[in-house]
């Protein structure tokens, strides 16, 4: 059963595009939604993440965008760069005893042509 | 500063071997998780520390698989009588006490390869 599901699984986006990536959660009990960046041979860096209370978060070029009503949150890359080129992928944390446990999405590789 | 550091980076090993992989948090981190990164499971979480107690150890697949922390900083995933489903990524992630749950330093990894 999965608790997160994200999409697309692959995306190319010319450079100076917006990079759109999904996900969808199921348990109305998670207090944050994290976004992490991971490059080959790297662990996973977190890059950006939200509370349900509010519906937007901007940091610099990167922007969730969180909708509670759908159980849906995504992540905006604005002007994207090919130093974006990587595997993003949205989390989810939270519950009665919040012990820090992330569960992830699948994965999207983001490929930003110069 | 250090971040987190796992060793080995890579691993071979054979089918029913044991191994042990070792994880070194940033110093201070009272935290410690474990997750696995595989092609068909994506990343999935194992274990979690908190100093030297485990509360939460609801992701390991099976008591193949054990892990401990010492001294409330070092911990080792060991993994016996691997099989090949075991081939993954292993990665390490810490948090500093008061940190956000999500505000996770992770390390590169180990890579396991069962053959």
């Amino acid at each position: 059963q999965q608790q997160v599901k994200q999409s697309p699984q692959s995306l190319i986006v010319q450079k100076g595009g917006i990079s759109i990536i999904n996900c969808a959660y199921e348990n109305t009990a998670f207090d944050y939604f994290p976004w992490y960046q991971q490059f080959p041979g790297k662990g996973p860096a977190l890059l950006i993440a939200i509370r349900p209370d509010v519906s937007e978060k901007k940091e610099g070029r990167f922007t969730i965008s969180f909708n509670k009503s759908a159980k849906q949150f995504s992540l905006h890359i604005m002007d994207s760069q090919p130093g974006d080129s990587a595997t993003y992928f949205c989390a989810v944390t939270g519950g009665s005893s919040n012990t820090g446990k992330l569960i992830f999405g699948q994965g999207t590789t983001l490929q930003v042509k110069p | 500063g250090a971040g987190v550091s796992q060793s080995p980076s890579n691993k071979v090993t054979e089918k029913g071997k044991d191994v042990e992989l070792r994880c070194d948090p940033i110093s201070g981190h009272t935290a410690l998780y474990w997750y696995r990164q595989s092609l068909g499971q994506g990343l999935e979480f194992l274990i979690y520390f908190q100093g030297n107690s485990a509360p939460d150890k609801s992701g390991l697949p099976s008591d193949r698989f054990s892990a401990e922390r010492t001294g409330g900083s070092v911990s080792t995933l060991t993994i016996q009588r691997t099989q090949q489903e075991d081939s993954a990524v292993y990665l390490c992630a810490s948090r500093r006490t008061g940190g956000a749950p999500y505000e996770q330093y992770f390390g590169p990894g180990t890579r396991l390869t069962v053959t």
